[in-house]
Parts: structure tokens; sequence; C-alpha cells
């Protein structure tokens, strides 16, 4: 079946760090590919999406490139702030299911 | 605003009651998902549906049930609640389509004593 496998957290990380969080897929064809974020005490939202090989999806600083050769899609920001420590979620979408398979996430933890 | 609302942010309850979780959506969307979600384990798919008064089982249903009587409405029963219920519950919509969004509720932490 289809899988999604992240780093193991908490990554801890300096303000104005570089950031990136590994996120690996198991799964048939190309699934569409998503980062969800949750902030404390919140549910999760979505932070980008891309929905075939090559494309990259973009938002508040982060970025993730869908790599088919690699069966990957890992999360990246330039510069981390405070504001950004959250649990982080990579998906994908399961066809078969119409549903969203997910990974077990990754904690960011920004100190000033 | 789209919003996926909860019926409660937090709930105790004894073992061995019957447990309601209600989830409200104001998007028209066809799909409606319940997860729950433990540390280390990220979010897992309980039940789902697709359709008024249809479900399907996701990849841990044992110990639960679903009802799905109106579009906007996804309700998950727990039918004799056990302390490894105990967990965050999540319930998500999305439209029909592989790259829709999907919105979650803010979640309800049970706590089951």
């Amino acid at each position: 079946g289809n899988s999604v496998t992240q780093m193991e957290g908490p990554v801890t990380l300096s303000e104005e760090a570089f950031l990136t969080i590994n996120c690996t897929y198991t799964a048939t064809g190309y699934p569409s590919l998503f980062w969800y974020v949750q902030y404390p005490g919140e549910g999760l939202q979505l932070l980008l999406k891309a929905t075939k090989a090559d494309d990259k999806g973009s938002n508040k600083g982060f970025e993730a490139t869908y790599r088919k050769e690699t069966t990957s899609f890992h999360l990246e920001k330039g510069s981390v702030q405070v504001s950004d420590s959250a649990v982080y979620f990579c998906a994908l979408y399961d066809a078969g299911r119409r549903a969203l398979t997910f990974g077990s996430g990754t904690r960011l933890q920004v100190q000033p | 605003d789209v919003k996926v609302t909860q019926s409660s942010r937090y709930l105790v309850k004894r073992t061995g009651e019957k447990v309601f979780l209600e989830c409200v959506q104001d998007m028209d969307h066809e799909n409606m998902f319940w997860y729950r979600q433990d540390p280390g384990l990220g979010l897992r798919l309980i039940y789902f549906s697709y359709d008024v008064k249809m479900k399907e089982k996701g990849d841990i249903p044992e110990g639960y049930s679903v009802s799905r009587e109106k579009k906007e409405r996804f309700s998950l029963i727990l039918e004799s609640a056990s302390t490894n219920q105990t967990s965050m519950y999540l319930c998500a919509s999305r439209a029909t389509g592989d790259n829709y969004e999907q919105y979650f509720g803010p979640g309800t932490r049970l706590t089951v004593t």
C-alpha cells in the first residue's frame, strides 16, 4: 500500500537557520503530494502542494520539489523564525481511498 | 472563510461510556474523514465517507462507528470507550479530486478514564 516516511523529530534550530525536513513516499503512480503544518493547539492546515513530477510547491518561504526519481518531497526554508515552530506532516493523495495518507510528523522547534 | 467545526475541544469520559464526536463542514464537500493523532504515529485514518449514508473503513476502524445522515455532518461514535482510545481526534473534509485541499477541524482531545 501507499506510505509516507518522514525524518524523526524533534528538529531544533536557531532563528535564521536553514531548514530541511525529509519526506519520501511509496506509491503506485505519481500521486499529488502535500505538506501540512499544525501549530500548537490547532488543527492541520495546508502549507504547500505539488501535483506532478518536478513541480515545486511554495508558501510562506517554504518550498518542496516533487522528485519522482528519488520518490521524495523534502521541505526546505532558507531562514526559519520562532513562529515556524510547529509539527509538519508530509502526505500523499491515495486515489484508491480518495483520502490522504500522512507521515508521522516532524516537530520543529526554533529558538531565538 | 471555510470551516470545519468539531463539537468539543476537550472531552473526558469514563470507560464503557458511549461517546459521540460531531463534525460539521460548511463547504459542501462530498468527502469527510475521521483521524486520530497520537505521538510518533502521525494521523491514522479511522473512517471516511464520500457521500451521504456512505462510509468506508480506514486503517484502524475497530472500536469505532460513524454516521453521515446529512452532507455537512459526520459523526464518530465510540460504542464503549476504552482507555486506549484516549487520543486527539481530527475531522476533515475535502472536495472530490486528487489535488484539492483537505480542511481540518481544530480537533477534540478525548480522555477516557
